[in-house]
């Protein structure tokens, strides 16, 4: 019940291009879906987050698209940059996010020139 | 303003001792919640603590247990090192309004041998 399933476990996206991570759950009393960029050596950073009364959420280049009917939501990079390279990490919690993280197990996106 | 604190950033330890790891989160953060990353098991929570008080805890053996000190300063301990216990250990603090997001320090990379 706990569970948020992840996909694809890896990505490689041309420079330019969007890159596309997915996320479901099964705990409908998660009402709090963040996504967190990791890079080496580092912690896991806050990038964007949505709550299930909106369908998507967009900053800059990074997009939250979420399907509450099928306990699902995404995350689209456009204009994809090797800076982007990193491991990405959906999370679900409940409460208005007051309760633990529970993540994804991890997208390690590469983007090449 | 200053992020979240992890000392030490490495530590090695023999199987069967104990250590202890420490986060200072950023001030004004009255909760901190620790996270265990390992390529297997991914992020897992570990507990949480608010205001001194354990609010709450994952599913990890008794060895594992924190502590929250006044000025919200946190210490996690893990008691007869298992070489499994080897991982990343996150701490993450989180302003009253938690869906302003958690922010995780680099974390404490232990190696037991």
């Amino acid at each position: 019940q706990q569970q948020v399933k992840q996909s694809p476990q890896s990505l490689i996206v041309q420079k330019g291009g969007i890159s596309i991570i997915n996320c479901a759950y099964e705990n409908t009393a998660f009402d709090y879906f963040p996504w967190y960029q990791q890079f080496p050596g580092k912690g896991p950073a806050l990038l964007i987050a949505i709550r299930p009364d909106v369908s998507e959420k967009k900053e800059g280049r990074f997009t939250i698209s979420f399907n509450k009917s099928a306990k699902q939501f995404s995350l689209h990079i456009m204009d994809s940059q090797p800076g982007d390279s990193a491991t990405y990490f959906c999370a679900a919690s409940g409460n208005f996010g007051n309760e633990k993280l529970t993540f994804g197990t991890g997208t390690r996106l590469t983007i090449i020139p | 303003k200053a992020g979240v604190t992890q000392t030490p950033r490495y530590l090695i330890k023999t199987r069967g001792q104990q250590v202890t790891l420490s986060c200072s989160p950023i001030s004004g953060h009255r909760s901190v919640s620790w996270y265990q990353q390992t390529p297997g098991q991914g992020l897992q929570f570990l507990f949480e603590y608010f205001s001194e008080t354990q609010r709450n805890k994952g599913n990890f053996p008794g060895r594992f247990s924190g502590r929250q000190f006044s000025n919200s300063r946190s210490e996690m301990n893990v008691s007869t090192l298992e070489l499994g216990d080897s991982a990343l250990y996150l701490c993450a603090s989180s302003p009253p309004a938690a869906q302003d997001g958690y922010t995780f320090g680099s974390g404490t990379r232990l190696t037991v041998v």
